[in-house]
C-alpha cells in the first residue's frame, strides 16, 4: 500500500469554525490531490500540488485553501467551515517521473459541520 | 464539458455470475482512463490504467478494456468478496485533473 496517512480521520466541528486537515506521504511523489466524496457526486477535485509550494485550484476549491511547504505535506484548510463541506476528503498523490500518472488515495478524513 | 458516466449504479450477482460494468466518457481529450475498487470506509484502490484504445488489461477475475468512447470492466465468474463500489476516472490530456464517475456498487451474492 501506498504510504499515505490523513488525520485526523474523523472530526465534528460548528460552522464559522476553521478546519485544517492533513495528508502525510512516505512515497516522495511529486503531485498531490484533495479530494471531497459526496452521495451522488464523483470524486471532486478541490486542489492539486505539484511541488513545494506549488498549487493549483480544482473544480471545487471556493472555501477551501491548501499548502505545502514540504514534499510529505499537504493541508487542506477551511477557514470558516459551512454544513455544505460536510463530506469524506481524499488525500492522493502521483508520481508521472515513474512513467504513470496512477493516483494512490489515502483512507479519508469524515468531516461533519454541525 | 467534461464527463464521465458509469452504469449501472448498483448490481447484484449471484456467485459465478459473470458481469459487465460501463464507464463512458465524453472528455476534451483522454490522457488515461483509470479503474478503481473502494471499500465501505476506505480509500479507492488502484486496479487498471489503460491508455490506448484497444488495450486491455486483467487482474484475477477482472478484465478492464478501452474504446475511443468507454471503458468496460468485465467480471468473470465473480465472488462475494468482489462486492465493492468500483470508480472510473478520467485523466484529462495535458493535465493533472481527473474526472471520477459516481460509480457501480457491486453486490455478489453466495
Amino acid at each position: 500500500d501506498a504510504g499515505i496517512t490523513q488525520s485526523p480521520r474523523h472530526k465534528v466541528t460548528e460552522t464559522g469554525t476553521p478546519v485544517t486537515l492533513r495528508c502525510h506521504q512516505t512515497e516522495n511523489h511529486r503531485y498531490m490531490y484533495w479530494y471531497r466524496q459526496d452521495p451522488g457526486h464523483g470524486l471532486r477535485l478541490i486542489h492539486y500540488s505539484y511541488g513545494v509550494k506549488d498549487t493549483d485550484k480544482g473544480e471545487v476549491s471556493d472555501g477551501y485553501s491548501v499548502s505545502r511547504s514540504k514534499t510529505e505535506d499537504f493541508l487542506l484548510t477551511l477557514e470558516s467551515a459551512t454544513s455544505s463541506q460536510t463530506s469524506v476528503y481524499f488525500c492522493a498523490i502521483s508520481d508521472p517521473s515513474g512513467g504513470t500518472d496512477t493516483q494512490y488515495f489515502g483512507p479519508g478524513t469524515r468531516l461533519t459541520v454541525l | 464539458e467534461d464527463q464521465v458516466t458509469q452504469s449501472p449504479e448498483a448490481l447484484r450477482l449471484q456467485e459465478g455470475e459473470s458481469s459487465s460494468l460501463n464507464c463512458s466518457y465524453t472528455v476534451s481529450g483522454l490522457r488515461g482512463l483509470f479503474w478503481y475498487r473502494q471499500d465501505p470506509g476506505k480509500g479507492p484502490e488502484f486496479l487498471f490504467t489503460l491508455y490506448s484504445a484497444g488495450e486491455e488489461k486483467e487482474k484475477e477475475r477482472l478484465k478492464a478494456t478501452l474504446t475511443k468512447k468507454e471503458s468496460f470492466l468485465h467480471i468473470t465468474a465473480p465472488k462475494p468478496e468482489d462486492s465493492a463500489t468500483y470508480l472510473c476516472a478520467a485523466q484529462l490530456s495535458g493535465t493533472y485533473k481527473y474526472i471520477f464517475g459516481t460509480g457501480t456498487r457491486l453486490k455478489v451474492l453466495a
